[in-house]
């Protein structure tokens, strides 16, 4: 069965304490995968979309990366305005109707 | 360029009501896609829909339904509603059906009681 776990659940971090979030995934053919910022009261906002293992993309303060089998999101030198929940979602290729499938998400506090 | 559009973005309701929701997606995008999202289960897929067809369906009770009209508007309904269908529901549109990026709404958040 398709599965996507992010870890930790919560992250409090210092400003400017550089981090890591992961996202692993189990998924008979990736089609996707695609990264979230969610604000309290808020839908989700596109950060990334990474197609292939060894991909990487960045923005900011933050950048993506993937392999095979997981994401992640480093988030370098952070501000407190980089709170927020992020998720990770990804999309099946195993058939023509593939469906996205979003992981619990990371809840990151970064305090100033 | 206009983002999502959800209406309302607050209803409360009774147990055994029926509630409808409405998704207006960004000028262009054909795709759209509904999402229950809870504290305990996080963002569940409903449905997905494509040219006013269904093209993907999640695992949620019949209750639960939607439709896409010609100018790729949404509405969702759920029926018989219970407390349980308390959350945040969410509309998402894109492009396309797959591989593409989706653009969520702020959300309606619904309150059975």
């Amino acid at each position: 069965e398709d599965q996507v776990t992010q870890s930790p659940e919560a992250l409090r971090l210092q400003e400017g304490e550089s981090s890591s979030l992961n996202c692993s995934y189990t998924v008979s053919g990736l089609r996707g995968l695609f990264w979230y910022r969610q604000d309290p009261g808020k839908g989700p906002e596109f950060l990334f979309t990474l197609y292939s293992a060894g991909e990487e993309k960045e923005k900011e303060r933050l950048k993506a990366t993937l392999t095979k089998k997981e994401s992640f999101l480093h988030i370098t030198a952070p501000k407190p305005e980089d709170s927020a929940t992020y998720l990770c979602a990804v999309q099946d290729g195993g058939s023509s109707a593939s469906k996205i499938i979003f992981g619990s998400g990371t809840r990151l506090s970064i305090r100033p | 360029k206009a983002g999502v559009t959800q209406t309302p973005r607050y209803l409360i309701k009774t147990r055994g009501q029926q509630v409808t929701l409405s998704c207006s997606p960004i000028s262009g995008h054909r795709s759209v896609s509904w999402y229950q999202q809870t504290p305990g289960q996080g963002l569940q897929f409903l449905f997905e829909y494509f040219s006013e067809t269904q093209r993907n369906k999640g695992n949620f009770p019949g209750r639960f339904s939607g439709r896409q009209f010609s100018n790729s508007r949404s509405e969702m309904n759920v029926s018989t509603l219970e407390l349980g269908d308390s959350a945040l529901y969410l509309c998402a549109s894109s492009l396309d059906l797959v591989g593409n990026i989706q653009y969520f709404g702020a959300g309606t958040r619904l309150s059975v009681l």
